[in-house]
C-alpha cells in the first residue's frame, strides 16, 4: 500500500524557518517525481514545487522561488521541503504528492498526482 | 489574467449531468495540453479522477466510475469534466490542473459542487 506521511509543520513567526518531511513506503520511491502542494485555509490548491526521481530536476512555484528548498533522499524513501523567510501566506496545509507519470509512443510525461499524504499544517504568524 | 479559470460553483439536481470548465488564458491553446481534474471532498485528501487531453489520450483514474469523464471545447479554449448522474456523495469542489510550460503545475482556482 502506497503511504505518504508528512511531518515538520508547525508555528512559525514571519521570517522563520521549517523543515517539512514526508516518508513514503509501498513502492519504489526513487522511480517517481514528486512534489509539494499546498492549500491555504479554505482556499484552492496550489503547487508549490517538484522534484525528479533522481533530484537532478527541480521547478518551484513562483511565489517560494529563492526562499523553499526541495530535496529528496532516495535511500531514505525521504522527500524534504527547506522552508525559509517565511510570509503569513504561507500559512496552509502541505502536502506530499507522487507524481504518478506515464510513458506512452516514445515519451514520458509528467502527471497525475495519483497519492497524496495527509498533509502537515504550517501556520506562520507572531 | 490566471493560466486557468473556474467557476466558483456549481449546483446541479441528482440524477442530472454536471459540466464543469476550465478556461485556459488566452494564447495558451488547450489543445497542447493534458488536463487533469481532481475532487475533494471537505476535509479529505484531493482525488485525481482522471485525465483528459484527447479521446486518443485519456485515462480514468483508478476506481473513478464511468459516469465521470472528460472533454475539450476549442471554441472557448476550456478543458471540461463531465458527470452524468448526479448523486449527493459527488459535492465536493473539482480542480483542473495542467502541467504548463514544462517546468510548473498549475492548478485552477476550483468549482465548488452543490448537489440540491
Amino acid at each position: 500500500e502506497v503511504q505518504l506521511v508528512e511531518s515538520g509543520g508547525g508555528l512559525v513567526q514571519p521570517g522563520g524557518s521549517l523543515r517539512l518531511s514526508c516518508a513514503a513506503s509501498g513502492f519504489t520511491f526513487s522511480s517517481y517525481e514528486m512534489n509539494w502542494v499546498r492549500q491555504a485555509p479554505g482556499k484552492g490548491l496550489e503547487w508549490v514545487s517538484y522534484i525528479s526521481s533522481s533530484g537532478s530536476t527541480i521547478y518551484y512555484a513562483d511565489s517560494v522561488k529563492g526562499r523553499f528548498t526541495i530535496s529528496r533522499d532516495n535511500a531514505k524513501n525521504s522527500l524534504y521541503l527547506q522552508m525559509n523567510s517565511l510570509r503569513a501566506e504561507d500559512t496552509a496545509v502541505y502536502y506530499c504528492a507522487r507524481d504518478g507519470g506515464y510513458c506512452s509512443g516514445g515519451s514520458c510525461y509528467s502527471g497525475p498526482f495519483d497519492y497524496w499524504g495527509q498533509g502537515t499544517l504550517v501556520t506562520v504568524s507572531s | 489574467q490566471p493560466v486557468l479559470t473556474q467557476p466558483t460553483s456549481l449546483s446541479a439536481s441528482p440524477g442530472a449531468s454536471a459540466r464543469f470548465t476550465c478556461t485556459l488564458r488566452s494564447g495558451i491553446n488547450v489543445g497542447t495540453y493534458r488536463i487533469y481534474w481532481y475532487q475533494q471532498k471537505p476535509g479529505s485528501l484531493p482525488r485525481y479522477l482522471l485525465r483528459y487531453k484527447s479521446d486518443s489520450d485519456k485515462q480514468q483514474g483508478s476506481g473513478v466510475p464511468s459516469r465521470f469523464s472528460g472533454s475539450k471545447d476549442a471554441s472557448t479554449n476550456a478543458g471540461l469534466l463531465l458527470i452524468s448522474g448526479l448523486q449527493s456523495e459527488d459535492e465536493a469542489d473539482y480542480y483542473c490542473a495542467i502541467w504548463y510550460s514544462s517546468t510548473s503545475w498549475v492548478f485552477g482556482g476550483g468549482t465548488k459542487l452543490t448537489v440540491l
